[in-house]
């Protein structure tokens, strides 16, 4: 079975810092790993994923992710938060080689970003 | 419609009551996904249409729930004899990629559908 872990309930940042939200995964094959953001009474919104290729992906509003085969992981870094940044975070994995092609979702991660 | 679209945003129904949610995937979009999310946690996969064929229900918690998606558009998610465990809120989401052992699209959602159980 694939899973995926948020060790971190709730990240805190002062606006102006760099700001990392942590995401590991466990599959058999190859991952396909992706990052949402959810705002207040909102649905989730896709940032990024990672499929193949390089292993730091950019997407959107300045976040970017590295892909690291060896320690399974799918961090969520950004180099200056800002507080409307502030949400929850939910990194994801599909993998179709061999777990599952449905997306599986870690509990999230609520990122507050301090004025 | 330009996103995905769920309806009833909230709904409060009576332990017992059979309830009806609606959702309306983006114009196209081959595959349609229900989970439920609880407060706190993430979302937890419920079942997966390719078009109006179920491909996948394992996610659904017991034989009260059921999904159907007859033109391979609009998606129902129906709970029969609510209880109050059901209360949670209910995600929709849709993605272009259709072929299952390949895909790797992301999913677009709803914003939800909230059922609360008394």
């Amino acid at each position: 079975a694939q899973s995926v872990a948020q060790p971190e309930d709730q990240v805190n940042v002062a606006e102006g810092n760099p700001l990392t939200v942590k995401c590991t995964y466990s599959v058999s094959g190859n991952p396909y790993l992706f990052w949402y953001v959810q705002y207040p009474n909102r649905g989730l919104q896709f940032l990024l994923k990672y499929i193949t290729g390089d292993n730091l992906v950019k997407g959107s509003y300045g976040f970017e992710a590295e892909f690291n085969k060896s320690q399974t992981s799918f961090h969520l870094k950004k180099p200056s938060a800002l507080v409307s940044d502030s949400a929850l975070y939910f990194c994801a994995v599909r993998a179709p080689s061999g777990g599952s092609y449905i997306p599986t979702f870690g509990r999230g991660t609520s990122l507050i970003v301090h004025p | 419609g330009a996103g995905v679209s769920q309806s009833p945003r909230y709904k409060v129904t009576k332990r017992g009551q059979d309830v009806a949610l609606r959702c309306d995937p983006i114009s196209g979009h081959v595959s349609l996904y229900w989970y439920r999310q609880a407060l706190g946690q993430g979302p937890e996969f419920l079942t997966y249409f390719n078009y109006e064929a179920q491909q996948d229900k394992s996610g659904l918690p017991n034989d009260r729930f059921s999904a159907e998606r007859p033109e391979g558009s609009i998606s129902t998610l129906t709970i029969q004899r609510t209880e109050q465990r059901d209360s949670a809120m209910y995600r929709c989401a849709s993605s272009s990629s259709g072929v299952g052992a390949l895909t790797t699209g992301e999913l677009f959602f709803g914003e939800g559908s909230r059922l609360t159980v008394l």
